[in-house]
């Protein structure tokens, strides 16, 4: 499963709030994602990392910002968050190369209040 | 733009092969077929990817048809941690892959 490591498992917080989610791997992977989960949206992709400190959005991307100032961590930040933002959250890494597989972390559930 | 058919739902009995389908039109010619799985409440799990031609693993066979339009996802003998929702996905091998999650079948294996 690649050590992936997500923290924290769960939160809860208020609107307005801000919110750092870390996705934390052992492996050296190149690129990392962040993905949210909502009923009946499947997963739909935040924004990726393709190497320290290069980041891009993906398709959900409003809302959210992330760093990656090592290989190993990833960050997603809520600014300010939202009821809408109310979801699952996971992290994905995959090895660089002729690597295929994406490898998921266990998820953290987020309830904005 | 998951660009891929899937039914919504399956169920297949213990025991038996669980074949799933996935409809891909209009896939391009660099672009890969993937499975994932997500068991209640966990992160996806890879499966098996192929371009065009058959594979096979510790955990599934993955069937492509000649045209690449269609593929067909067997577990060879389901057992009851297989019910799962199943994704197939298409995308280039190449750079970030940016996976596209469509509403995947859920498939249930029933004793």
């Amino acid at each position: 499963d690649a050590g992936i490591t997500q923290s924290p498992r769960h939160k809860v917080t208020e609107t307005g709030t801000p919110v750092t989610l870390r996705c934390h791997q052992t492996e050296n992977h190149r690129y990392m994602y962040w993905y949210r989960q909502d009923p009946g949206h499947g997963l739909r992709l935040i924004h990726y990392s393709y190497g320290v400190k290069d980041t891009d959005k993906g398709e959900v991307s409003d809302g959210y910002s992330v760093s990656r100032s090592k290989t190993e961590d990833f960050l997603l930040t809520l600014e300010s968050a939202t009821s809408s933002q109310t979801s699952v959250y996971f992290c994905a890494t995959r090895g660089a190369g002729g690597t295929y597989e994406q490898y998921f972390g266990p998820g953290t559930r987020l309830t904005v209040t | 733009d998951a660009k891929t058919t899937q039914p919504t739902s399956m169920d297949c009995a213990e025991g038996r092969a669980a074949n799933l389908p996935c409809n891909h039109s209009t896939i391009s010619g660099n672009e890969y077929v993937y499975w994932y799985r997500q068991i209640h409440s966990q992160g996806p799990q890879y499966i098996i990817h192929g371009l065009k031609n058959n594979e096979t693993n510790e955990m599934a066979s993955l069937i492509i048809t000649e045209d690449r339009k269609s593929s067909t996802l067997i577990l060879p003998h389901a057992t009851l941690r297989d019910t799962a929702v199943y994704y197939c996905i298409v995308r280039p091998s190449q750079g970030a892959q940016k996976l596209v999650f469509g509403q995947g079948t859920r498939l249930t294996i029933n004793p």
